[in-house]
């Protein structure tokens, strides 16, 4: 089955240890997302990939980056994470079509639990 | 700044009974509505969406209404089931980068 997966489901760092979260994809998605959710909160977009296009939001601390080598993975790295940074991270992909409206649906994978000890 | 707003945390009805989930958004430029459902340790599945040209869509059991002019949106579940018992998401989507603004989620809970 066509999917999104993310690795690892959680995720135990350290204080200021840089840490790399993985997403891969084989629905050929053209939109790669990732979201930060905190508990009881709303996904929040922290950047997404149009095609090999980067584009960050304008409230993502520069302690995030992402890669994206290729059209099936993308990375989030996150070089030094505080406590703060403890959250379940989101990955999504979606075949955004100009104008597409309703049809820009993204499809999630099950998320990786991140906490900073 | 939350542009998108489920101010119900929760939800409890029961099973063979009507669901009602209200979104209310504050952006007058998003043309498009989603609804997510997530299930523990599951991401978010999408579940039912509508453009801002219609006033409702159904399918199945589920039907989104929308309200342009209150800038309010509800998913209706009709009849529950004991398998609805999840968290809905309302998001709100407006640009050709298919970016989605979120709400906080409304959990909702099925009894027999």
């Amino acid at each position: 089955d066509a999917m999104v997966i993310q690795n690892p489901r959680y995720q135990v760092t350290q204080f200021g240890k840089p840490v790399t979260l993985s997403c891969s994809q084989t629905l050929n998605h053209n939109v790669m997302y990732w979201y930060q959710q905190k508990s009881s909160q709303a996904p929040k977009l922290l950047f997404h990939y149009y095609d090999k296009d980067f584009n960050n939001e304008a409230d993502t601390p520069d302690n995030f980056q992402s890669r994206r080598p290729n059209t099936s993975f993308c990375f989030l790295d996150i070089r030094s994470p505080g406590l703060g940074d403890a959250a379940m991270y989101l990955c999504a992909t979606s075949r955004a079509v100009q104008g597409g409206g309703a049809k820009n649906i993204q499809y999630f994978g099950a998320g990786t639990r991140l906490s900073v000890l | 700044d939350q542009q998108v707003k489920q101010n119900s945390p929760s939800l409890s009805v029961q099973e063979g009974r009507i669901s009602i989930l209200n979104c209310d958004y504050t952006n007058s430029m998003f043309d498009y509505f989603l609804w997510y459902k997530k299930y523990p340790a599951e991401g978010p599945t999408f579940l039912i969406s509508i453009s801002s040209i219609k006033d409702k869509n159904e399918d199945g059991r589920f039907t989104v209404f929308l309200n342009k002019s209150a800038k309010h949106l509800s998913l209706h579940i009709v009849p529950s089931q004991p398998g609805d018992s999840a968290v809905y998401f309302c998001a709100a989507g407006g640009d050709s980068w298919g970016k989605l603004q979120f709400g906080a989620g409304t959990q909702v809970v099925v009894t027999p």
